[in-house]
């Protein structure tokens, strides 16, 4: 069955350190892969995707993500966190050319503190 | 990418009354979608609102609890019908914009139904 997973429901982390959110898909075949961000009282913005080509993949904000084939995973990492990056943080995965069918995470709370 | 609004962005209501949501698109776009954000949980899809015919609903959805009108390309409105406390979530629209098939959101839809 496709499905995403986000091992970490929620993540507190010092402002200034670095974070990585973890990303697990299972899918039948390489699908396109997302990231997209919640603030508090917000809809979702998009940080990144991936479609193909270099797996190392920049976003806004100062975000990143790294697809990695044989573990099925696409975490999200920046080096240096800031206070308004708290956040929930939710990765997708979606279809070749079709991502009208995303399938999200349950999403990963961050908090930061001072 | 595109400019999606939402009205209203948040109410509240008694239960067996019905709401109807609005979105908005500042550009023309073939795909659009409504998700359900349940407290504390991720996204859900509810239907693919469709141009000219009938939206398209996922398992566990029907027309006569959530209708779905789309009249024109840059608009389209959900209706959430004789409501439960358990209605109660974000509703978000979202649109496939753009040559590379992403999926982007609106600011959601806070409803607390009473």
């Amino acid at each position: 069955a496709q499905s995403v997973t986000q091992p970490d429901i929620h993540i507190t982390v010092s402002e200034g350190a670095s974070l990585e959110l973890r990303c697990n898909y299972s899918y039948g075949a390489t699908p396109y892969l997302f990231w997209y961000v919640q603030s508090p009282g917000q809809g979702l913005q998009l940080l990144l995707k991936y479609f193909s080509g270099d797996t190392l993949v920049q976003g806004i904000k100062g975000f990143e993500a790294e697809f990695k084939r044989s573990q099925s995973s696409f975490n999200l990492r920046k080096p240096s966190v800031h206070w308004s990056d708290a956040a929930e943080y939710f990765c997708a995965v979606g279809p070749p050319y079709n991502t009208d069918k995303l399938i999200f995470g349950t999403g990963t709370r961050l908090q930061v503190f001072p | 990418s595109a400019v999606i609004s939402q009205k209203p962005s948040r109410d509240i209501c008694q239960r067996g009354t019905s709401l109807t949501i609005q979105c908005q698109v500042d550009s023309q776009v073939t795909m659009m979608f409504w998700y359900r954000q349940q407290p504390g949980q991720s996204l859900t899809l509810i239907a693919t609102a469709n141009q000219g015919s009938e939206a398209t609903y996922e398992s566990g959805f029907v027309i006569d609890k959530f209708p779905i009108s789309r009249p024109n390309l840059t608009f389209s409105t959900l209706t959430v019908s004789n409501m439960s406390p358990e209605d109660s979530s974000i509703y978000l629209c979202s649109v496939i914009t753009g040559v590379q098939e992403t999926q982007y959101f609106g600011p959601g839809t806070r409803l607390l139904v009473l």
